[in-house]
């Protein structure tokens, strides 16, 4: 069975603080990893994507992925209220099948 | 506009009543795949369709068919619905390949009584 967990939350951070997103996958063949965004009674909305170890950045977006520990995470730097919102893991395996966390949920706290 | 449609977004319905829930890109996506997604358990995939009649079945596909007639439609189909099929379900499209991101459509709520 492949998995993908993440951290339920909600996490809590102040206004312009870094945010940590945490996701841990089972399955080492998996072979690349996403990270959707999910507003309330909305449709996910794709952040980043990695495939290769250590980071890639996109604006005020981190991902870093380590294979040999098996996580994935997501740094947002200068969180803003708009950022709150449910933060999706995925693991790609076998260039098919997508396998999602159950989200965590992100406040940003004026 | 480039989108995935879905149609409807809500439905209640009863216990053994067909239905189908269609699906429409305007991309000219290759794959497609159809997910469910219950409080708790994240999204799981159903169904995937990697090009026009070729699908294949996802983690949860009990209770579901698909058909890919066409490139651009992937509809589901629950051929005698349960309770247990009451969920938001999401139908996705991308390019092939590993690293293509997903497009999702806005959602069906399906209430099955």
């Amino acid at each position: 069975q492949k998995e993908v967990e993440q951290n339920s939350g909600p996490l809590s951070v102040p206004e312009g603080a870094i945010a940590s997103l945490n996701c841990t996958y089972s399955d080492r063949g998996s072979q690349s990893f996403f990270w959707y965004r999910q507003y309330s009674g909305k449709s996910p909305e794709l952040i980043m994507f990695i495939y290769s170890n250590g980071d890639k950045e996109d604006g005020r977006f981190t991902a870093q992925l380590n294979k040999a520990s098996q996580y994935v995470s997501l740094l947002i730097r200068d969180s803003q209220p708009s950022d709150s919102a449910t933060y999706l893991c995925a693991g790609k395996y076998n260039f098919n099948k997508f396998y999602f966390g159950s989200g965590t949920k992100l406040n940003v706290k004026p | 506009e480039a989108q995935v449609t879905q149609n409807p977004r809500y439905l209640i319905t009863v216990t053994g009543k067909k239905l189908t829930v269609t699906c429409s890109q305007n991309m000219n996506h290759e794959y497609m795949s159809w997910y469910r997604q219950d409080p708790g358990l994240g999204l799981r995939q159903i169904y995937y369709s990697m090009n026009v009649e070729v699908t294949d079945k996802g983690d949860v596909p009990e209770g579901y068919k698909v058909s890919r007639k066409e490139k651009r439609n992937f509809p589901l189909i629950l051929e005698s619905p349960s309770p247990n099929q009451t969920s938001l379900y999401f139908c996705a499209s991308s390019l092939r390949g590993l690293l293509y991101e997903q497009y999702f459509g806005p959602g069906t709520r399906l209430t099955v009584t």
